[in-house]
């Protein structure tokens, strides 16, 4: 079955760009939805965005000024770059695919084991 | 943007009793809601898509329902292993958000 490895730098200081990458096994990248989402130690989830192997990515518009997601389907995997990061960018970030049957995709399944960023100088 | 609105935001049961998880969305988001059960240190599971369908291998015990903006997961009979926390979560057109949570622990 489809399954994803995030990885990347565990810490990052302020002001500096967060990059992640994941690699997804077991399946291919292409002609699917793939998600970015985080969650801060003990809070709630944050979708981030989500990215097709055609089209523009969406992004949260929260979020959207800083964000910036490819897919490398040679490699077969999504990347995530967050520009500016600050103490509150600190979170766990999970990679997911996003799912649906004839309405959309409409759920992440599955998910990464996720990967902690910590930003602190 | 859409916002769900879970409660209770934390739910104290027993095992073997019935637990009723509510999500509350801002406005219509038809079918589109799934929940996920998370455990400490784990990524979130799939439980329930599209408002009522078992994810693949998730137990019978877990059922969802509602449309528009009202949604209940249900757990039928508490076992150890549901202790934890769970999300619902929408899709609008192509945002996507989700509930605060709800953590569902052993009384």
């Amino acid at each position: 079955q489809v399954q994803l490895q995030e990885s990347g730098p565990g810490l990052v200081k302020p002001s500096e760009t967060l990059s992640l990458t994941c690699t997804v096994s077991g399946g291919f990248v292409s002609n699917y939805y793939w998600s970015w989402i985080r969650q801060p130690a003990g809070k709630g989830l944050e979708w981030i965005g989500r990215i097709y192997t055609t089209g523009s990515p969406n992004y949260n518009p929260s979020l959207k000024s800083r964000v910036t997601m490819s897919l490398d389907t040679s490699k077969n995997e999504v990347s995530l770059r967050l520009r500016s990061m600050t103490v509150a960018d600190t979170a766990v970030y999970y990679c997911a695919r996003v799912f649906g049957y004839g309405s959309g995709v409409n759920w992440f399944d599955p998910w990464g084991q996720g990967t902690l960023v910590t930003v602190s100088s | 943007e859409i916002v769900l609105t879970q409660s209770p935001a934390t739910l104290s049961l027993s095992p073997g009793e019935r637990a009723t998880l509510s999500c509350r969305a801002s406005q219509s988001v038809g079918s589109f809601l799934a929940w996920y059960q998370q455990k400490p240190g784990q990524a979130p599971r799939l439980l329930i898509y599209d408002a009522s369908h078992r994810a693949t291998g998730i137990p019978a015990r877990f059922s969802g329902s509602g449309s528009g903006t009202d949604f209940t997961l249900t757990i039928s009979s508490l076992e150890p292993e549901d202790f934890a926390s769970y999300y619902c979560q929408q899709r609008s057109n192509w945002l996507y958000s989700f509930g605060q949570g709800t953590k569902l622990d052993i009384k």
